[in-house]
């Protein structure tokens, strides 16, 4: 079975700072896909950045980027130039790469930019 | 860009009830999925489904629970005889291909009183 933590459950940053977002986990699966999701209040879930674990590069998308390291099964978000609308939950998210595709999730980090 | 929807927003049953939850998944995914997740804690995974089949399931998806796609747009969530534990967010989730990202309905708020 696989498990993904994230160790903090609260976080704050000024705006225009940058802030980085920890999970870790556990599979025995060797190749699978991370995510980021991002959930405004009261909004949907969206996501912000996918990895493939045979990928050694990082994934980026604009202010967004990961820090993959898979032998240590971690897997960061860091956010630059923090803006008032980053304001959100963020779950990490692991899914093997075979049918079903069941999404795993942390229990997430609730992320508050400050003006 | 297209989203998935999900009806009602919010669902305020008695228990015992049983109560029906629809989503409308991205028209050109195959691949769907139901999560709950009760207020304070992870997402939990529930129920996939692909080509009118259950492909795979948790164990908190029990005889409790069915999922169907009754015509070509919704996919639902059937829950019979409700309990209070029951109570939480409900989301839907669809992709074309199974290792696609998934995405994410707004979510129905299950409350059962």
């Amino acid at each position: 079975a696989q498990t993904v933590t994230q160790s903090q459950p609260e976080m704050s940053v000024q705006e225009a700072e940058t802030v980085t977002l920890s999970c870790t986990y556990d599979t025995s699966e060797n190749n699978y896909y991370l995510f980021w999701y991002k959930q405004p209040p009261s909004r949907q879930m969206i996501l912000v950045i996918r990895q493939e674990a045979y990928k050694q590069q990082n994934a980026t998308e604009n202010r967004f980027s990961v820090n993959f390291q898979k032998a240590a099964k971690s897997f960061s978000l860091k956010i630059s130039d923090s803006q008032l609308g980053d304001t959100a939950m963020y779950f990490c998210a692991f899914t093997p790469n075979n049918a079903g595709n069941m999404l795993t999730f942390g229990g997430g980090t609730r992320l508050m930019v400050k003006p | 860009e297209p989203e998935v929807t999900q009806t009602p927003s919010h669902q305020v049953t008695q228990m015992g009830q049983e109560v029906i939850l629809r989503c409308v998944p991205i028209s050109n995914h195959l691949y769907f999925y139901w999560y709950r997740q009760i207020l304070g804690q992870k997402v939990e995974f529930l129920v996939s489904f692909y080509n009118n089949e259950i492909s795979e399931k948790s164990e908190i998806f029990d005889d409790q629970f069915s999922v169907e796609r009754p015509d070509g747009s919704n996919f639902t969530l059937k829950i019979r005889s409700t309990k209070l534990e029951d109570s939480a967010m409900y989301f839907c989730a669809s992709n074309e291909y199974s290792n696609q990202p998934q995405h994410f309905g707004d979510g129905t708020r299950l409350s059962i009183l």
